[in-house]
């Protein structure tokens, strides 16, 4: 069975413009999580969405935003990019069966210059 | 201050050494603690999930549970070179599955 994708996996950006981020989850798989890893604050959880529906969110402003298709993949954009937006991130996937175990894409590493 | 701390290493030992990591955290909801193994340039991966206090081992690993004092260890046994990655404590509420928080991280080095 393939494993979480990313696309695209290294992406450079410039402040103020906006990206938009791809994830395809394990198959079979309908929750999606997106998470932002920095060197400074580490692992932070963005949101998570569930049948189309966001589930959960994090402490972000609201230019970070996201959606889920109902093929379970999922996107989130950053509008308005500010230079602290350099991160990894990251999008988890987990099934109905096992919610606690979320399997972790590799990631998608974005640069803001 | 953070939810969850946790000492950012470096940590190095040599081959065969027991090493353990280890996680304060300050709310008292969490209920649900897991580690996680990060290699460079991958995506974590679940090494240990545990919601009771105590240990729970798993071949080389154990995790330890406090939740009186708000305390979680990992322990690795006869740890070995690919071992070397950096270790995440995570940890939830009851509510809101996949909202897990993350401790810093420790970058773990094995030595041959």
């Amino acid at each position: 069975k393939a494993g979480v994708t990313q696309t695209p996996r290294y992406l450079i950006k410039t402040r103020g413009q906006q990206v938009t981020l791809s994830c395809s989850p394990i198959s079979g798989h309908r929750s999606v999580s997106w998470y932002q890893q920095t060197p400074g604050q580490g692992l932070q959880f963005l949101f998570e969405y569930f049948s189309e529906t966001q589930r959960n969110k994090g402490n972000f402003p609201g230019r970070f935003s996201g959606r889920q298709f109902s093929n379970s993949r999922s996107e989130m954009n950053v509008s308005t990019l500010e230079l602290g937006d350099s991160a990894l991130y990251l999008c988890a996937s987990s099934s109905l069966t096992d919610t606690d175990t979320q399997y972790f894409g590799p990631g998608t590493r974005l640069t803001v210059l | 201050q953070k939810e969850v701390e946790q000492d950012p290493g470096p940590l190095s030992v040599p081959e065969g050494a027991i090493v353990s990591l280890n996680c304060t955290y300050s709310n008292s909801a969490f209920q649900y603690f897991m580690w996680y193994r990060q290699y460079s340039r991958k995506g974590p991966e679940l090494l240990m999930y545990t919601y009771s206090s105590g240990n729970k081992e798993d071949g080389r690993f154990t995790a330890q549970v406090d939740k009186s004092s708000k305390y979680i260890s990992l322990f690795i046994r006869d740890s070995q070179p690919s071992d070397s990655a950096t270790y995440l404590c995570a940890m939830r509420e009851i509510q809101g599955a996949q909202k897990l928080v993350f401790g810093q991280g420790t970058r773990l080095t094995i030595n041959p």
